[in-house]
């Protein structure tokens, strides 16, 4: 089973950067694909980027792209998100999700997409 | 890159059917059995209730359905009971992205 522990709430000023955490237990993070969603206060979801399996590398939403940045620390089996030059529109809970493995399935020609395993959410703020 | 396309709201009384729809295009519905469903209450995260289209996750009630006809998919909750009442919001792979609706309210009446 997995657990996907985040860190804490965040306020932040615009312009700054924020950083949330995300620690993996029960599964090491080399064999799981982290995502990151994020909901504003009172809307949708919205997906961020993630880990692509097929290519090894990560992907951004078009929309964050050159704002943000995903990385993992296999060591402590952590996975990090952070994102600069915050404005009040940022103001959301973010989401660390991830499939429960990142295997390639033969069956259906396709590496898992679905989100088995989410955080707690992280609450960033952003206001002056 | 817009979001997919969910009713903001339905209805239903307890042990009745509804229905959800998830409208997409041909780069993301249409093109890919890789539709996701997730029930959110309030305060919590998501949860996932249907994958790969119509796949239940070990522990969901077989209440919950998915099918997917052309660019739309769809979630049935059959015998609706009052915890059902969330926010549902589809998924779909869209080739090296990922795309949300824009979440529909289910209240039980």
């Amino acid at each position: 089973q997995v657990q996907l522990v985040q860190s804490g709430a965040e306020v932040k000023k615009p312009g700054a950067s924020v950083k949330v955490s995300c620690k993996v237990s029960g599964y090491t993070l080399t064999e799981l694909s982290m995502h990151w969603v994020r909901q504003a206060p009172g809307k949708g979801l919205e997906w961020m980027g993630g880990f692509d399996p097929e290519d090894g590398e990560t992907i951004y939403a078009q929309k964050f792209q050159g704002r943000v940045t995903m990385t993992e620390d296999t060591s402590t089996d952590t996975a990090y998100m952070e994102l600069s030059s915050l404005r009040s529109e940022d103001t959301a809970v973010y989401y660390c999700a991830t499939p429960s493995h990142s295997n390639y399935d033969i069956l259906t020609g396709y590496y898992p997409v679905h989100f088995d395993y989410w955080g707690q959410g992280t609450l960033v703020t952003v206001s002056s | 890159q817009s979001a997919l396309t969910q009713p903001a709201s339905v209805s239903g009384s307890p042990g009745q059917s509804i229905t959800i729809s998830c409208t997409g295009t041909s780069s993301d519905v249409g093109s890919y059995n890789l539709v996701s469903w997730y029930q959110q209450h309030p305060g919590k995260a998501p949860k996932l209730m249907i994958y790969e289209v119509s796949k239940r996750p070990s522990g969901v009630s077989n209440r919950f359905s998915g099918s997917k006809s052309g660019n739309t998919a769809s979630l049935t909750i059959s015998g609706l009971q009052a915890e059902d009442e969330a926010d549902y919001y589809c998924c779909s792979y869209a080739g090296s992205r990922m795309v949300f609706g824009g979440g529909t309210k289910l209240t039980v009446l």
